[in-house]
């Protein structure tokens, strides 16, 4: 079965750059979505289609997917951005999710 | 306002059954496939099931096939998980989700409901 990989965790400062990676077998021939979620809440999508943010998600939320590597990036973090993050993709007919990467900002 | 209100979750014993239902309002439900969303505590997501919006289409994830029936009552607006045989490892808050069709993302989650299986 398809397997995406992130690491389990990472630390930023505030308004440094916060880069995700999500690491997949072809993973640049798939379309990668990214989700953000908060302590206690449920997920929200904030880039689908590897680079677009769906309305209302900041600018300094973006994405890039090529080869075997999608990457999720925060400019300018803020301490509202601390969260888990997740990328997600299709296997044929089935959801494969990355383990997801703990933000820490410190 | 898309709405998505899970409910069923509980204490159940291993081996036992437990029915989810998620009511969804706020969009034309019977125009969208489904999903189901899991997620153990302290841990990631894990997709459970989808199904298409005139239930043509079902998929499974290994983990729950042969255990798990999803089913939907569009007239209703609702979706629903049949859980069985249940194992310890399918203690999780179970979201229900709604996607954008095939090879796209879940735009709307529900609030979910824990399912808890211990003797």
């Amino acid at each position: 079965s398809y397997e995406l990989t992130q690491p389990p965790s990472m630390s930023v400062s505030p308004g440094q750059t916060a880069s995700i990676t999500c690491l997949g077998d072809k993973l640049g021939d798939k379309y990668v979505f990214w989700y953000q979620q908060k302590a206690g809440q449920s997920p929200v999508v904030i880039i689908y289609e590897d680079s677009k943010r769906p309305s209302g998600i900041p600018e300094r939320f973006s994405g890039a997917n090529s080869g075997n590597t999608a990457t999720l990036t925060i400019s300018g973090t803020q301490a509202m951005d601390e969260a888990d993050y997740y990328c997600q993709a299709w296997d044929i007919n089935t959801v494969v999710f990355g383990g997801g990467t703990k933000l820490t900002v410190l | 306002e898309v709405q998505l209100v899970e409910s069923g979750g509980g204490l159940v014993k291993p081996g036992g059954s437990l029915r989810l239902s998620c009511a969804a309002s706020g969009f034309t439900f019977s125009s969208y496939r489904m999903n189901w969303v899991r997620q153990a505590p302290g841990k990631g997501l894990e997709w459970v099931s989808s199904i298409s919006s005139t239930s043509s289409y079902i998929y499974y994830a290994d983990s729950v096939k042969g255990r798990f029936t999803i089913s939907r009552d569009n007239a209703k607006n609702s979706l629903y998980l049949q859980m069985s045989s249940l194992r310890a490892e399918d203690t999780a808050v179970y979201y229900c989700a709604k996607d954008l069709g095939t090879g796209t993302y879940f735009d709307y989650w529900g609030q979910g409901t824990l399912v808890t299986v211990s003797s």
